[in-house]
């Protein structure tokens, strides 16, 4: 069946730019997570959303960084202003709930910052 | 098509045992491959493995890869309840990372 999705798959962009990145979860999953992998780190947690509450926002790294998700369907995650820093693989990955329970990766957007 | 396999899919041990959680893959570009433990909410990098036959180790915790048959192990020895998890592969490769379905390991006191 279908997983979830991501796009783009690879997104180059300029310094100051703003940037929107789009993840498709598997259908019928509640809970929808955004990381951040950047070159040779751990993945980094950035937001968290579980059916109609409000959205766990404890990761974003600053306010440059936003995201939306309707109902139980699409989300996308906006960077403001880009900076180099930012550059990353960007990765979404949907549950059927929240909490302990298996999440499906997406393939991730290489986000590059130049 | 790129995949990783990861077996077995769930695992109920007791403390104290060892225990060996496998990860298949075929990946166009291998660059890496990623081992990650998730509880609640971020999984939490483990191991990175770019070289095979080396092994790495942390704790209680070691992993090796093997880029001949594309496999990598991920070995919890004198295991305890805290290692209750479910265990994710992943392969880095030049564009994405694509995970496995992971491994749900349940330690019983």
């Amino acid at each position: 069946g279908a997983g979830v999705s991501q796009s783009p798959s690879n997104k180059v962009t300029e310094k100051g730019k703003d940037v929107e990145l789009r993840c498709d979860p598997i259908s019928g999953h509640t809970a929808l997570y955004w990381y951040r992998q950047r070159l040779g780190q751990g993945l980094e947690f950035l937001i968290y959303f579980q059916g109609n509450s409000a959205p766990d926002k404890s990761g974003l790294p600053s306010d440059r960084f936003s995201a939306e998700r309707t109902g139980e369907s699409v989300s996308t995650l906006t960077i403001q202003r880009t900076q180099q820093e930012d550059s990353a693989v960007y990765l979404c990955a949907s549950s059927l709930v929240g909490g302990n329970y298996e999440q499906y990766f997406g393939p991730g957007t290489r986000l590059t910052v130049t | 098509e790129d995949k990783v396999v990861q077996s077995p899919l769930s695992l109920v041990v007791h403390e104290g045992d060892t225990v060996t959680l496998n990860c298949s893959y075929e990946v166009t570009n291998f660059r890496s491959l990623l081992w990650y433990k998730q509880e609640k909410k971020a999984p939490t990098f483990l191991f990175m493995l770019t070289s095979s036959g080396i092994e790495k180790k942390s704790g209680r915790l070691s992993s090796i890869l093997d880029k001949k048959e594309l496999f990598s192990i991920l070995n919890i020895t004198a295991t305890q309840t805290g290692d209750s998890a479910i265990y994710l592969c992943a392969a880095n490769r030049d564009d994405k990372i694509i995970f496995g379905k992971g491994t749900r390991l349940h330690i019983l006191p």
